[in-house]
Parts: structure tokens; C-alpha cells; sequence
């Protein structure tokens, strides 16, 4: 068991540009989520995945904002078109959900985040 | 709407006081309420998780209670230690939607300082 894992842990990127971050969730872990954290903020929640269904989107997930985890491994978040106000940390974190229990007890483990600087 | 409030923003301790961290939530239709330690420019650990049905968590030097009916957390340390500096950061798990517990709703987090 290594975590949860994301790449890359730096972005920097000129406005305008597309970005892509990685997650490599705990291995036995079927829920997988990505969140955004700004400074001095908590993180807000984006998206997350039971499997490979996606089953709940944020409203702050605009629509240059894909995220993706195609054989409920590990997943992608892609940002399109970036903007300075897309600037945070991104984390990922992943539990694993009981089917008669969904995930009202089991933790939810946090990747190290993902810093996206847009310049 | 679900919100959640910590309350101070920011904490400066000596070492070895005990310490009180304060989480308070608008609807008490929640499935659990976790607390999380988070050093800066790093991740989330989990610390405690009390479901709903439950008043009290304890690991270590560190006691978590949960009063649903008046929204409101606390999150007791014991003997505090240089090490413990962090900010802290509950969240609820909100029942209104169907994923059962698959989104946390974070206050914005208690910075804690333990001088030596």
C-alpha cells in the first residue's frame, strides 16, 4: 500500500493552455475524488467516482473541467483553456466504499495535491 | 445549503497546554464528521471520523466529539506538542445526496501553532 499518488506535484502554466493531473488511488480503493483547495481555504469538493461511473459533479466543475477514470483504476482531471482563477492545489483521495454500507465509515485517504500555477 | 464554520482561524499555544478546536455545521442531516490534520503545502491525514450515531472519538492524545442536533464539533488536545502544529480541518459527509457518504463538505481550518 503507497498511497494515494499524484502526478505531476508542480504545474506551471501560461493562461490558455490545457493541463492534466494524475491519480493513483489506494489499490483496493473503488471510490475515488478530486477536490480544489485555494490558500487559507478548506478544499472544495469537484467530482468523484465509484468505479469507473462518475457519479456526482460540482457546479464549480465548469466545462473546461473533464475528469476521467476509465477502467476504475486511476483517474484523470483535465483542465482546458486554463485561467489564472484555475490556480490551487488539487487533490485526489480515494476509500473504499461497501456496497450495503456505501462510505458512511470508512476513511477518506488524501493524495499530496497537485499545485497548478497559472501565469 | 451545508455549512461549515471553525472557529478561531488561528491558534498560538506553549507547549504542553490542552487545547479545544471548534467545528460547527447548518444541517445536522449528515452521515459522518471528519477531522483532518493538513501541514502546509501537503495532504489531508485523517485523524478521527465519528458517524452520526456516535458522541465521541478518541486516538491518542487527541478526543473528537460530535453533538448533531446542535451542528457542533469539538476537537480536544491533550498535552500539545511543537509536532501538532498544522492546520486542522473538519468536514461533514451530508446526507442530501444519493452517493451515501461519497462528498465531504470542509470548514476552512484551524491553524495551530505549539511553541517550544
Amino acid at each position: 500500500d503507497t498511497g494515494v499518488s499524484q502526478d505531476p506535484r508542480h504545474k506551471i502554466t501560461k493562461r490558455g493552455q490545457n493541463v492534466t493531473f494524475r491519480c493513483d488511488p489506494i489499490s483496493e480503493h473503488n471510490r475515488l475524488y478530486w477536490y480544489r483547495q485555494t490558500l487559507g481555504q478548506g478544499p472544495e469538493f469537484l467530482t468523484y467516482f465509484q468505479n469507473e461511473a462518475q457519479l456526482e459533479k460540482s457546479r464549480l466543475l465548469s466545462d473546461r473541467f473533464s475528469a476521467e477514470r476509465p477502467k476504475g483504476s486511476f483517474s484523470t482531471l483535465e483542465i482546458q483553456r486554463t485561467e489564472q482563477g484555475d490556480s490551487a492545489m488539487y487533490l485526489c483521495a480515494s476509500s473504499l466504499s461497501r456496497a450495503n454500507r456505501g462510505n458512511l465509515g470508512n476513511t477518506i485517504y488524501f493524495g499530496e495535491g497537485s499545485w497548478l500555477t497559472v501565469v | 445549503k451545508q455549512e461549515v464554520t471553525q472557529i478561531p482561524a488561528a491558534l498560538s499555544v506553549p507547549e504542553g497546554e490542552n487545547l479545544v478546536l471548534n467545528c460547527s455545521f447548518t444541517d445536522s442531516a449528515i452521515y459522518n464528521l471528519q477531522w483532518f490534520r493538513q501541514d502546509p503545502g501537503k495532504g489531508l491525514t485523517s485523524l478521527l471520523l465519528i458517524q452520526s450515531s456516535q458522541r465521541e472519538q478518541t486516538s491518542g492524545r487527541l478526543n473528537a466529539s460530535l453533538d448533531k442536533s446542535s451542528g457542533r464539533s469539538t476537537l480536544y488536545i491533550a498535552a500539545s506538542q511543537p509536532g501538532d502544529s498544522a492546520t486542522y480541518l473538519c468536514a461533514v459527509s451530508p446526507t442530501e445526496t444519493l452517493n451515501q457518504g461519497g462528498k465531504l463538505i470542509f470548514g476552512q481550518g484551524t491553524e495551530l501553532s505549539v511553541k517550544p
